[in-house]
């Protein structure tokens, strides 16, 4: 099967744990993309990678890290929660490789983070 | 930054009706964006309905359509006659050529009553 898988699901934990949410897309693509959809629903760019360089990085607090081991994969990491950071994050990837695909992007089922 | 404008919050449409979904867009780089529709139903992901990339042309999809008006700057999603299936949370999304992120409005949820 083709597709971007999340894990995991849903995650709750307490303020100041360290979490870390995985991404792998199977679509062969070269970007990947981490959202965040926040309590009102408002969804924005967190970060976008290419071949695993970074390429994309809105202002997002310095406890917020991507990793990405190959273009494949590409896991967030929060090193220290707040309560802010409960949201729903979602992955997505994109072909860039021209054609008329290069800008769709097919996004995971998302992980929702509850921070108590 | 670029920016995007839908109908917020609830969309209450009778089955067999009609339906618009209002989006309205501003893009400050050069050249004219792309614009998209993406679907989250029930327990799904979300996933593009359709998409346009070039200005005057329309896209369609189960029964959706939407037209790349550059004039008005508008992107509105139609739908002759609305099913019960087609409950779910509705975004309008633009990216420019080259783009590395998606902008996205705040979605509207339809709400089918039968």
């Amino acid at each position: 099967e083709t597709a971007v898988f999340q894990t995991p699901n849903y995650h709750v934990t307490q303020v100041g744990n360290e979490v870390s949410f995985n991404c792998k897309q199977t679509l062969g693509h070269d970007t990947m993309y981490w959202y965040k959809q926040d309590s009102k629903k408002l969804l924005k760019i967190m970060f976008s990678y290419n071949n695993k360089q970074l390429i994309v990085n809105e202002t997002v607090p310095r406890r917020f890290s991507p990793q990405s081991s190959d273009k494949a994969h590409l896991n967030l990491r929060i090193k220290s929660v707040e309560p802010e950071d409960s949201a729903v994050y979602l992955c997505a990837s994109s072909p860039r490789t021209g054609g008329v695909n290069q800008d769709t992007q097919y996004f995971g089922p998302g992980t929702r983070l509850l921070v108590l | 930054g670029d920016s995007v404008t839908q109908t917020e919050g609830q969309v209450t449409v009778s089955e067999s009706k009609s339906l618009i979904i209002n989006c309205t867009y501003s893009a400050t780089s050069i050249g004219y964006p792309n614009l998209f529709w993406y679907v989250r139903y029930p327990g799904e992901g979300l996933q593009l309905l359709l998409k346009v990339i070039t200005a005057g042309q329309k896209g369609s999809s189960r029964g959706f359509e939407a037209t790349y008006n550059k004039e008005a700057t508008s992107f509105h999603l139609q739908k002759a006659s609305v099913q019960e299936s087609d409950s779910a949370v509705y975004y309008c999304a633009l990216n420019t050529e080259g783009a590395d992120r998606l902008t996205f409005g705040k979605g509207t949820q339809l709400i089918i009553q039968p």
